[in-house]
């Protein structure tokens, strides 16, 4: 069974930072292109950014809003994704997914908030 | 790129629900739906523009046609009441999401 678990949110001040979580199971996590994907309140999915795998060279995208205050990383060996999110601003407070293809995980809040 | 959905649909119980995503992208790239019913994470219905994941059931369908992608429920069911989303990605891997469906069963 496809697993994806996200951890680490919280709520943070202004200026703070945060690393989000992803661990997986039941697939082949080196040969996975990864995406993050958030949700602010009662609005619809925006993309994040995303890591290709080991024999893509890891290379990453981000997306607008966000590049140069967060960056994404992996563990293959620990079947893990990250997210380290810097000098968070109110409008990042949102739910955070990982995915890859039609696999989601549950997702993580984070708050931003003095 | 961008997709583009109507906002709401609203069917009677039992009647068939079709929802359209619409986005030059989507002529040459897969759709995939998701369903994301209140308080709760995604979850994929369709992907690959047709293909159904093991669990959802039969009358979920999806079909393109030129840069129009088509959900369609058929025998709409209560529990299909849910935000639903389309979802393309460009050849680098970067996602794009339609704006979100509220689909009402009344």
């Amino acid at each position: 069974e496809v697993q994806l678990v996200e951890s680490g949110g919280g709520l943070v001040k202004p200026g703070g930072s945060l690393r989000l979580s992803c661990t997986v199971s039941g697939f082949s996590f080196p040969n996975a292109w990864m995406t993050w994907v958030r949700q602010a309140p009662g609005k619809g999915l925006e993309w994040v950014g995303l890591i290709k795998s080991r024999t893509d060279g890891k290379t990453t995208d981000i997306a607008t809003p966000v590049k140069g205050r967060f960056i994404i990383s992996r563990d293959d060996s620990n079947n893990t994704m990250y997210l380290d999110m810097e000098s968070l601003r109110t409008e990042d407070t949102a739910v955070y997914y990982c995915a890859t293809g039609q696999h989601w995980g549950q997702g993580t809040l984070v708050t931003v908030s003095s | 790129y961008e997709l583009t959905q109507s906002p709401s649909v609203a069917v009677s119980p039992g009647q068939t629900a079709r929802i359209t995503c619409t986005g030059d992208i989507l002529s040459n790239q897969y759709a995939f739906w998701y369903q994301q019913k209140s308080g709760q994470a995604p979850v994929a219905v369709i992907y690959k523009g047709s293909e159904r994941p093991s669990g959802i059931p039969e009358r979920f369908s999806g079909s393109t046609s030129g840069t129009t992608v088509t959900l369609t429920i058929t025998g709409v069911q209560a529990e299909d009441e849910a935000d639903y989303y389309c979802r393309s990605a460009d050849h680098s891997g970067i996602w794009v999401f339609g704006g979100g469906t509220k689909l009402t069963v009344l």
